[in-house]
């Protein structure tokens, strides 16, 4: 079966880490760069973090750079994203994403996980 | 980067059609044809409807259609049918190695 299973959220203290794993399935993971999406309570969908089919380039959201760090292991066919210094705001569903195989990069998000819930709180 | 913006909600009755409208900048919008559209349906993972502005994936009803004029891109959805009552984003690749979403749009089918 072609899935994104997230997996490693929780509740954190304001300061903490976490870090997320989304593990896939079903195709070739390295073949497709990946994403991670976040939506807040009540909110809409904002983009984190993408990463290369390789692992050789990343690129983060204004939000979370020098804090969070995407990462991925195509021989386990998974990917991660590092969490530091966590704040309040990044409270969350952390959605893992896989981008459509194309001529083009951030084209869009043709497969999502079902999420993992990010609580930050004291 | 500022969020693409999108009307709160739409409504519309059965059978009717609908249009919802994101509005970037010249920056982003305006420059790639990279606008896409996800549906949304409560606990459900997005839903990508719409990609490269006007193409849609295979297996997406053809009553789904997207355009797009400078820096506003839109969504057409004809022949209403009450299980298109969902959340719509749509997004943009950014200029900036980055992608921005718009805040959705809740759709009401009456």
């Amino acid at each position: 079966e072609v899935q994104l299973v997230e997996s490693g959220g929780g509740l954190v203290q304001p300061g903490g880490s976490l870090r997320l794993s989304c593990a896939a399935s079903g195709f070739t993971f390295s073949s497709h760069w990946m994403h991670w999406v976040r939506q807040s309570p009540g909110k809409g969908l904002v983009w984190v973090s993408q990463i290369k089919s390789d692992g050789s380039g990343t690129n983060y959201a204004d939000s979370v750079k020098g804090r969070f760090s995407i990462s991925r292991d195509n021989a386990k066919n998974t990917l991660y994203l590092q969490m530091n210094s966590l704040r309040a705001e990044d409270t969350a569903v952390y959605y893992c994403a896989r981008e459509i195989y194309s001529d083009y990069n951030f084209d869009a998000l043709d497969m999502w996980g079902q999420g993992t819930m990010v609580t930050v709180s004291s | 980067q500022s969020a693409l913006t999108q009307p709160a909600s739409v409504s519309g009755s059965p059978g009717q059609s609908i249009t919802i409208s994101c509005t970037g900048t010249s920056r982003d919008v305006g420059s790639y044809n990279l606008v896409s559209w996800y549906q949304r349906h409560p606990g459900k993972a997005p839903k990508v409807m719409i990609y490269e502005d006007t193409k849609r994936p295979s297996g997406v009803s053809n009553r789904f259609s997207a355009s797009k004029s400078a820096n506003t891109a839109s969504l057409t959805i004809s022949g209403l049918q009450a299980e298109d009552e969902a959340d719509y984003y749509c997004s943009s690749y950014g200029g900036n190695n980055n992608v921005i979403f718009g805040g959705g749009t809740k759709l009401t089918v009456l």
